[in-house]
């Protein structure tokens, strides 16, 4: 079965501080990890993603790490504001299918002044 | 990115009766997701509609229950039908543009 599993599930984090999101899948045939970032009321966005072959992603405050061999990724946001408060979503997409994504579960991030 | 509108942004049904979700992409794309996000849940796929054929459906998603319209590149429908209050969730249109995927901002559906 295709799974991503995301922790934690929330997250609180200090105005400048780093704000960290984990994630590990079981499936080998993922070629695409992207992270969705989603406030209330709104659809998931297009946050950062990053493929297989590239260990790490960076663009601007936020940061992909990528540990094909464990299976493992995460989300470093750096400098963390309180604008950042949302849910974050982690994905992969398998690589028979061109858009089809799988979601971990989610991390609410609150980010305190 | 491609801009994804979505009509209704929320509503809210009787149980028993049907609604159906238009999702509108202002360019022309292969493949269009409708997902469901349950309250406070993660996002999980329906089905993928295909222009020209019969839309694909995920392990658990039926036909009958979510049929879906894919008439043309740029404009899909999802209708949920012989709604229960357990189809109360986020139903979000989402398309595939080169690498990546993009989301509408959901449709709201509370079923009563």
């Amino acid at each position: 079965q295709q799974q991503v599993k995301q922790s934690p599930q929330s997250l609180i984090v200090q105005k400048g501080g780093i704000s960290i999101i984990n994630c590990a899948y079981e499936n080998t045939a993922f070629d695409y990890f992207p992270w969705y970032q989603q406030f209330p009321g709104k659809g998931p966005a297009l946050l950062i993603a990053i493929r297989p072959d590239v260990s790490e992603k960076k663009e601007g405050r936020f940061t992909i790490s990528f540990n094909k061999s464990a299976k493992q990724f995460s989300l470093h946001i750096m400098d963390s504001q309180p604008g950042d408060s949302a849910t974050y979503f982690c994905a992969a997409r398998p690589a028979s299918n061109t858009g089809k994504l799988i979601f971990g579960q989610g991390t609410t991030l609150q980010v305190k002044p | 990115s491609a801009v994804i509108s979505q009509k209704p942004s929320r509503d809210i049904c009787q149980r028993g009766t049907s609604l159906t979700i238009q999702c509108q992409v202002d360019s022309q794309v292969t493949m269009m997701f409708w997902y469901r996000q349950q309250p406070g849940q993660s996002l999980t796929l329906i089905a993928t509609a295909n222009q020209g054929s019969e839309a694909t459906y995920e392990s658990g998603f039926v036909i009958d229950k979510f049929p879906i319209s894919r008439p043309n590149l740029t404009f899909s429908t999802l209708t949920v039908s012989n709604m229960s209050p357990e189809d109360s969730s986020i139903y979000l249109c989402s398309v595939g543009q080169h690498t990546e995927a993009f989301f509408g901002q959901g449709t709201r559906l509370t079923v009563v």
